[in-house]
């Protein structure tokens, strides 16, 4: 019974692949994210979705997308994937409307691109 | 965008030392959490505090809003404290995500 899940736990690819990640919460919560870890363990925001608003970090690349297909689950896509890309990503949840901001995060995916 | 310093950047300390934490941030917020990450990589919440004193077990915080700072407090350290501990903030409302600290690398000896 995890709150927020994410699969793969580990990906490796070649450079040029597209891939997913897939991220669900069972918190009932109405706001999910993405983060990237890079090398240096410095954790970055990448997305923020809401209810059908989408908040993109404009230094993410538009080969990476979020796609939501319902409240529960943020999924990540990426096309053509970079050497640059290999980081730790991870999914997280919120709930807004309650007035505590707090947010839930998932056991990360480790994406090595070679 | 909103600014956040942490400090120590690395701290070394033997089994049974107390340590003191800081986070600073730049703005005023509406989230602030504490992570540990431990060696697996998993990113686990120590705390959410944006304002005020929480304690759990031998661990506490304390944000100071109106200051712009946070510490986090670990008594009787043990090895399995060791980790990286991030300070997160997030101003203002809406969907935005945490602005993260780069993080301190905290060592516990045996």
């Amino acid at each position: 019974d995890t709150a927020v899940s994410q699969t793969p736990k580990y990906l490796v690819t070649q450079m040029g692949n597209d891939k997913s990640i897939k991220c669900e919460q069972n918190l009932g919560h109405d706001t999910m994210y993405w983060y990237k870890q890079d090398s240096k363990k410095f954790l970055k925001i990448m997305f923020s979705y809401n209810n059908k608003e989408l908040i993109i970090n404009e230094t993410v690349p538009n080969r990476f997308s979020p796609k939501s297909p319902d409240k529960a689950h943020l999924n990540l896509h990426i096309n053509s994937l970079e050497l640059g890309d290999s980081a730790v990503y991870f999914c997280a949840s919120s709930q807004e409307k309650r007035g505590s901001y707090e947010q839930y995060f998932g056991p990360g995916t480790r994406l090595t691109v070679t | 965008g909103i600014q956040v310093e942490q400090s120590p950047p690395d701290l070394i300390l033997q089994e049974g030392a107390n340590s003191t934490l800081r986070c600073n941030f730049s703005d005023s917020v509406n989230n602030l959490q504490w992570f540990h990450q431990n060696p697996w990589g998993q990113l686990i919440n120590l705390f959410y505090i944006p304002s005020g004193t929480k304690q759990n077990g031998r661990l506490s915080a304390t944000t100071v809003a109106t200051e712009r700072y946070s510490l986090l407090y670990i008594s009787s350290s043990q090895t399995t404290d060791s980790g990286v501990y991030f300070c997160a903030v997030r101003p203002g409302g809406g969907a935005d995500g945490l602005t993260f600290g780069k993080g301190t690398h905290l060592i516990i000896q045996p």
